[in-house]
């Protein structure tokens, strides 16, 4: 990708179970944001972290991140079946943060 | 919130053929942004539309290949020119408020045969 890698590519867990994703990116950002897609669809956002903040919660969303290690990770507690998407981070690079750079993305498939 | 229209919303083309996407957003937006999604795998940035100058392109995308248009704050079109079957993605168009969240079309899917 043009920004960097997510891990896993692909996670299936059971309903309830939390799931972890991470991102890792090249270049300094001004801010990071992760992404759902469920298969075929457009593209939701979910939330906004900014350089200067390590934590942020949404819900039963939790981001955090390390711009020391150039990396963010998504967890999302409680996971229910809707949850089934592919999830993506996408960075606005320091100096241009108003186009992103997307991650390769990690399908999470939620059984019931 | 923005509300991006994009038009054809999937098309089936042949070969060697042109294909120009139209996208329309609700307000008026300094940047808007082309990216390209192939099958299965995530959205790769093709271009910032810019409007009153030529626009800006990654790396691995030239102008031939993908001509912009932006004559106004509202609407683009990206066109994929000379099309063979790697060119079979979506295309999406893009704005970003300022320093939040990007807005994105709903896709145009296109088949190359």
């Amino acid at each position: 990708s043009q920004q960097g890698e997510e891990d896993p590519q692909a996670l299936s867990i059971q309903e309830g179970e939390n799931a972890t994703m991470n991102c890792s990116y090249k270049t300094s950002i001004n801010n990071l944001q992760w992404y759902r897609q469920n298969s075929g669809r457009g593209l939701v956002h979910l939330i906004l972290i900014r350089s200067n903040e390590r934590e942020k919660h949404s819900g039963r969303l939790r981001v955090t991140l390390d711009t020391s290690k150039k990396s963010s990770s998504l967890l999302i507690t409680a996971s229910r079946a809707a949850d089934t998407a592919s999830y993506f981070c996408a960075t606005a690079p320091q100096g241009n943060f108003n186009k992103f750079y997307f991650g390769s993305g990690t399908k999470l498939n939620v059984k019931p | 919130s923005a509300v991006i229209s994009q038009k054809p919303s999937r098309d089936i083309c042949q070969r060697g053929t042109s294909l120009t996407i139209q996208c329309q957003v609700d307000s008026q937006v300094t940047m808007m942004f082309w990216y390209r999604q192939q099958p299965g795998q995530s959205l790769t940035l093709i271009a910032t539309a810019n409007q009153g100058s030529e626009a800006t392109y990654e790396s691995g995308f030239v102008i031939d290949k993908f001509p912009i248009s932006r004559p106004n704050l509202t609407f683009s079109t990206l066109t994929v020119s000379n099309m063979s079957p790697e060119d079979s993605s979506i295309y999406l168009c893009s704005v970003v408020r300022q320093g939040t969240e990007a807005f994105f079309g709903q896709g145009t899917r296109l088949t190359v045969v």
